[in-house]
């Protein structure tokens, strides 16, 4: 089965600097990974998704993140973070089974904090 | 239109009430998704419809009903809630529930208490 690891639950950093939020996969096949970014009380928002096209992945709101398959990692990142980036942030992984369909993994979630 | 919707916003109910939650996508989705999600913790998948038949049912207990009336609907049934049931409900939706290069849209949740 493949799981998803988010190392540090909560990350805070200082508005202007660079959000790098972690995310190690396991998985005995190619992967499809995902980040979603939730605001408080509200549902989930894709950032972006790598689907095996290209290993840098541009999202939504200036966020990319980087497959590497050498390290099973798709860390998340920006290189500005801004005040409306608090939020909580989601990494999972995409698999399917003949009977299951399509299953997402959801990571544990980091919780970014951006400080003035 | 990349939206799901959800209603109501928020629900108190007591433990011997029967509500519904109701959640609606115009995006022409053929599957739809019911998740559970407590504080601080991911979603946590219940039940899928694939064209809008039950496909998955993740051990759900029986106080939970899902109803697909049509492709663009998606409901689900309270009764004999427990207080810890008490959660953010979301709907989800995507294209097909047989890709896994696809992404579900998420609503905007129903945040729910039981009293």
């Amino acid at each position: 089965a493949q799981s998803v690891t988010q190392l540090g639950s909560h990350v805070s950093v200082s508005e202007g600097a660079l959000v790098l939020l972690r995310c190690n996969y396991s998985s005995s096949v190619p992967p499809y990974l995902f980040w979603y970014v939730q605001y408080p009380n509200q549902g989930l928002q894709l950032l972006l998704k790598y689907t095996s096209a290209a290993t840098l992945v541009k999202g939504i709101n200036g966020f990319e993140a980087e497959f590497k398959k050498s390290e099973t990692s798709f860390h998340l990142t920006k290189p500005s973070a801004h005040m409306s980036d608090a939020a909580e942030y989601f990494c999972a992984v995409s698999d399917s089974s003949p009977n299951y369909g399509q299953n997402f993994v959801f990571g544990p979630g980091t919780r970014l904090s951006v400080l003035p | 239109d990349t939206e799901v919707t959800q209603t109501p916003k928020h629900l108190v109910m007591g433990m011997t009430n029967k509500k519904s939650l109701k959640c609606e996508q115009h995006m022409g989705h053929r599957a739809m998704y019911w998740y559970k999600q407590k504080a601080k913790k991911p979603p946590e998948l219940m039940f899928v419809y694939s064209y809008e038949k039950l496909s998955i049912n993740e051990s759900v207990p029986s106080r939970f009903s899902p109803e697909c009336p049509n492709s663009s609907l998606l409901n689900l049934h309270l009764h004999a809630l427990q207080p810890e049931d008490s959660a953010l409900y979301l709907c989800a939706s995507s294209q097909d529930h047989t890709s896994v290069l696809l992404e579900q849209y998420f609503g905007p949740g129903t945040r729910l208490t039981v009293t």
